[in-house]
């Protein structure tokens, strides 16, 4: 079975752009969940998705926005990118009911100019 | 508020021998998880071992267990016969709140160095 693949692997953007992540999870999995993983902040959770619908949120400003699909492929959208927003983009699915244990995919590395 | 603290930020040890990694975490729930991640050089993060809150006894993954001290708030990792793979940031995580409403915190993470 596939792991969960993250698209684009490495992205440089400019201070004030958009930029979207894309996340397909494992086969069958119906969770997504996204990290900021930073070398200040350590791994920070930003919300996850179940079902095309956002149940979990963590502490970040608006500009920090997802959605998910039918087909459980997510997107991350941040707008208006700041210096602070370079880091690591994770995405995690997870098999439903199972809030224990969580894949990871190998991140995007989004650098803003 | 939920925290967790690593406080070793980079260890190493010696092929074949055994190192332990620091976690502790501020809480009042009785009822939570913990977890222990390892993120190697440029690949994925993988769940390496997870503790209950109410399992008294500390989880054991092959090689990997864990020390949990409930009332000290304290979860650390002893790596036994360490192998160069092990080389990998770990990150401890405490998860807490039922269903889909849980929240997830980690710790900044130590970067173990495996020398030959």
């Amino acid at each position: 079975k596939a792991g969960v693949t993250q698209t684009p692997r490495y992205l440089i953007k400019t201070r004030g752009q958009q930029v979207t992540l894309s996340c397909s999870p494992i086969s069958g999995h119906r969770s997504v969940s996204w990290y900021q993983q930073t070398p200040g902040q350590g791994l920070q959770f930003l919300f996850e998705y179940f079902s095309e619908t956002q149940r979990n949120k963590g502490n970040f400003p608006g500009r920090f926005s997802g959605r998910q699909f039918s087909n459980s492929r997510s997107e991350m959208n941040v707008s208006t990118l700041e210096l602070g927003d370079s880091a690591l983009y994770l995405c995690a699915s997870r098999r439903t009911g199972n809030y224990n244990e969580q894949f990871f995919g190998p991140g995007t590395r989004l650098t803003v100019l | 508020a939920q925290t967790v603290t690593q406080s070793q930020p980079e260890m190493s040890v010696q092929e074949a021998e055994t190192v332990t990694l620091s976690c502790t975490y501020d809480t009042s729930e009785s009822d939570y998880y913990l977890f222990w991640y390892k993120q190697p050089p440029s690949r994925q993060m993988i769940l390496v071992i997870r503790q209950e809150a109410y399992k008294q006894q500390n989880a054991t993954e092959n090689r990997f267990s864990v020390n949990f001290q409930k009332a000290a708030k304290s979860f650390s990792l002893k790596i036994s016969d360490s192998q160069l793979g092990d080389a990998a940031m770990y990150f401890c995580a405490y998860k807490w709140g039922g269903g889909s409403n849980y929240k997830l915190t980690f710790g900044k993470g130590t970067l173990l160095t495996v020398n030959p």
